[in-house]
């Protein structure tokens, strides 16, 4: 059990354009989501956290106007990307986490994306 | 600040020799400490968190406030137990907040 997905798992768009990424519980119903980023052989740094129904809380240095975080239900949360420059071009990573379980974190298979 | 400082960058050994993959962290709060491993092309994973003192795969990590560490450890590596190991840090009272440390790549040799 605590299987997350992400969608889709790589995406090459153009500069200016917007890209939408999904991250799914597929079998439990995550209280808390989180945003990462990872830059090639560096660690994961947090970008934001999500609460469903709630706005997210993002981390120092993260534009929330550039990096839109949508937790409409408690097994679905989206990173929205919009504008997108090759600056932003990153490992995107989701994980979602559940109540009982205190910290524990189920990591999604990350989204690479390429902006051109 | 919070802060999760992982010293080696890489870790390589001979299977079958022990192993310390170290962890020192800051916070200012009650931490609740954890490692998670990631395998050659899979996801990360938890390998085990400080409240549970429990061993998985041969891996154990105590919790040492008074140094601020929290060393993972095996005392014989297999070659199975090459990935990359990060170490993490969360507030005890606000899981909301997460830390990732650099992470050590460790490499069980032949």
């Amino acid at each position: 059990g605590a299987v997350v997905s992400q969608h889709p798992s790589w995406v090459i768009c153009k500069s200016g354009t917007s890209v939408k990424i999904e991250c799914r519980s597929l079998d439990f119903q995550a209280t808390t989501m989180f945003w990462y980023r990872q830059f090639p052989k560096q660690s994961l740094m947090l970008m934001a956290t999500s609460n469903e129904g709630s706005k997210a809380t993002y981390e120092q240095g993260v534009e929330k106007d550039k990096f839109l975080i949508n937790h409409a239900s408690l097994t679905l949360s989206t990173l929205t990307v919009t504008s997108a420059h090759p600056e932003d071009s990153s490992f995107y990573i989701c994980s979602a986490s559940r109540q009982v379980e205190g910290g524990t974190q189920y990591f999604g298979p990350g989204t690479r994306l390429l902006v051109l | 600040a919070q802060r999760v400082t992982q010293p080696e960058k890489l870790l390589s050994v001979f299977k079958g020799a022990p192993v310390e993959l170290k962890c020192n962290y800051s916070y200012s709060g009650s931490p609740e400490l954890f490692w998670y491993v990631q395998y050659s092309r899979q996801r990360l994973q938890l390998l085990l968190r400080h409240i549970s003192r429990e061993s998985i795969k041969g891996f154990t990590a105590d919790l040492n406030k008074g140094e601020t560490s929290f060393h993972l450890k095996k005392p014989f590596a297999q070659e199975e137990d090459s990935a990359m190991y990060y170490c993490a840090l969360s507030g005890a009272d606000n899981f909301n907040k997460f830390y990732f440390g650099s992470g050590t790549k460790l490499n069980v040799k032949p």
